[in-house]
Parts: structure tokens; sequence; C-alpha cells
């Protein structure tokens, strides 16, 4: 079955650019779509088709897509954007939908 | 504003059934794909199963753990999704959330699979 990669956790402190990989073999075909779940909470969405944002996020979360990597990029994070963090992608037959691991984001 | 309210969680042992329900407002319901995606206590994401929209076939699809036990429905009339979970096993225990194609999400519902 497809599979998508994330690091297991990411840790910054306050103002820097925290990135978020997800490696996937059918990324360079497939949109990644980005979720921030906080603990306790629904999981909302970020970023999808790689690069855009939807209304209401701000303007500090971006997206991007090399090859067989797509990145979730927080510039200038802050304490509340600690979360956990999830890619979502299909494979290239668009028949296998799957969620990356997660990533840990720590900000202090 | 999208409102997703899911209900129908509960305890239920081994091989039961249980039917969960997703409450749709705000939007054209009949118009949607729609999702459920669930989390396992303390783990990640699982994509469970989709169903088009009505116009568009009202196909569904769903993850090869669930299939020929679960079985995603909706009532575009009353604005409705059902997710009917059939052969429940402990592994199936998670808080399922309810989705529009992945997008806007509900608060979720715990599905609790012991004895």
């Amino acid at each position: 079955s497809y599979e998508l990669t994330q690091p297991p956790s990411v840790s910054v402190s306050p103002g820097q650019t925290a990135r978020i990989t997800c490696s996937g073999d059918a990324l360079p075909k497939k949109y990644a779509y980005w979720y921030q779940q906080r603990s306790g909470q629904a999981p909302l969405l970020v970023i999808y088709e790689d690069i855009k944002r939807p209304s209401g996020i701000p303007e500090r979360f971006s997206g991007s897509s090399s090859g067989t990597m797509a990145t979730l990029t927080i510039s200038g994070a802050q304490v509340e954007d600690e979360a956990d963090y999830y890619c979502f992608s299909t494979d290239s037959s668009g028949d296998d939908r799957v969620f990356g691991g997660g990533t840990k984001l720590t900000v202090l | 504003e999208v409102q997703l309210v899911e209900s129908g969680g509960g305890l239920v042992k081994p091989g039961g059934s249980l039917r969960l329900s997703c409450a749709a407002s705000g939007f054209t319901f009949s118009n949607a794909w729609m999702t459920w995606v669930r989390q396992a206590p303390g783990k990640g994401l699982e994509w469970v199963g989709r169903i088009k929209s009505t116009p568009d076939g009202g196909t569904t699809d769903y993850a090869i753990s669930v299939k020929d036990r679960f079985t995603i429905s909706r009532d575009d009339s009353k604005s409705i999704l059902y997710l009917q979970m059939n052969s429940l096993k402990p592994e199936d225990t998670a808080v399922y959330y309810c989705t529009t194609n992945l997008r806007d999400w509900g608060q979720g519902t715990l599905v609790t699979v012991s004895s």
C-alpha cells in the first residue's frame, strides 16, 4: 500500500521558520494537502493542492512541492502553531488515499 | 457557515454493528462529496471512505481495512451522511470524523469496540 513519510517531530523557537516535509512516490503527479490538529481538536485544513491556503489561514502558512517531497512552511512560527501536522495525498492511480504519520511541531 | 455534527458513537462488542450519522448544514449537501476519517486513540488519521454526490453518481470507495464491513450512504433530503459499521473489531476503536471531502470537519464521535 502507498505511504507518505513525515518526520515524527520538529522543534523551533518562536519566530523561527518551521518546515515539515512529506515524502511520497506519487507526489510529482498528485497534490498534497496539509492539516493542523491541535490537542483535543478536529483537524483543520491549512494548505490544499500543494500551495493554496484556505481563507482564514494565516499567511505565515505556505506549501510547496518538488519531486517526491511536499513541504509545509510556517514562517515566524508562533506558540499557538504547536500541534500535530498531517499531509494527505493519493497514489498515482488515485485509488489509495493516505495520510502521513503526522509530525508533532513544538514551538518553545 | 459549514456545520457537521456526528452522532451515534458508543461502546459495542466485537462482531457487533453501529451506525454513525453526520448532520450537515451551511452548504448544499446534495452537491457535496463526503468523506469519513478515523483516528485511533493516540494515533494518526486514517481515511475510511468516501461517497460522491448524487449528481456525480453517488458511488462509494473504501479503505481496504473496512471494505465489505462498512457502508457509507447519504440522505440528501435530510442532509445526513451515514456510516454503517458491521463486524466491528477492537482495531476499529477510534474517533470518527465526517468531512466535506477533507475540507471541513466535524468534531467527531468516539466508537469503542470492546468486550
